[in-house]
């Protein structure tokens, strides 16, 4: 069976901390991992890796994905209040001839002033 | 600029009800999801939709219909509501390319008595 598995489940930092979360994965016929951020309402999308070893990076945000040992981190840098949210690793996989996104149960972040 | 838009935001029903929920995207995208999202258990996928006029079950379809008569739109529908179906709902889109569930909607918040 399919898992996506994130850790820790939550955290709680100062403002100007760095933070580092982590998913791990066990799948068959992974495509790519996505990260978004969850604060009130709608995730919204971060990042998409599909390569080993290739940092993404968006602002105070970077994430980087090892595919030999199937796991993939998001770094926030210089922590801000405006971090505060539940970020959501999902894992894109191909099976029975279609594409399907398989969802952590996220890390909620809480950044203190 | 709307971009995926759910609605209700919220609903009480009593055990046995039915009810519709419904999805509109405004980006022309070809894939929508159904997702519930509940306490300790991430993202699950309900059903899912390629295309205007075609379905597909997720991980967890049972007790749930759906519908694409038109592009934009996607609903979802529970025939006879059971409390275990108690959830926040939410709808995704992505495009053809990115397929990935790149827009969600703010959720429908959905308590069954």
């Amino acid at each position: 069976e399919d898992k996506v598995v994130q850790s820790p489940l939550s955290l709680v930092v100062h403002e100007g901390d760095t933070v580092t979360l982590n998913c791990s994965y066990e799948v068959t016929n992974f495509r790519s991992l996505l990260w978004y951020k969850q604060e009130k309402k709608a995730p919204t999308f971060l990042f998409m890796l599909t390569s080993s070893g290739i940092e993404k990076k968006s602002g105070r945000l970077s994430s980087i994905l090892d595919k030999k040992e199937l796991f993939s981190i998001l770094n926030i840098t210089a922590t801000q209040t405006g971090d505060s949210a539940v970020y959501l690793c999902a894992v894109e996989v191909f099976t029975s001839g279609t594409y399907k996104y398989i969802f952590g149960t996220g890390t909620r972040l809480k950044v203190l002033a | 600029n709307a971009g995926v838009t759910q609605t209700p935001k919220f609903r009480v029903l009593k055990t046995g009800q039915s009810m519709t929920l419904l999805c509109a995207q405004d980006m022309n995208h070809e894939y929508m999801y159904w997702y519930r999202q509940d306490p300790g258990m991430g993202l699950r996928l309900i059903h899912y939709s390629v295309g205007e006029g075609t379905t597909a079950k997720g991980e967890v379809p049972d007790g749930y219909n759906v519908s694409r008569l038109k592009k934009q739109n996607f609903l979802l529908g529970l025939e006879s509501a059971a409390p275990s179906q108690t959830s926040v709902y939410f709808c995704a889109s992505g495009d053809k390319q990115e397929r990935k569930p790149q827009h969600f909607g703010d959720g429908t918040r959905l308590s069954i008595l």
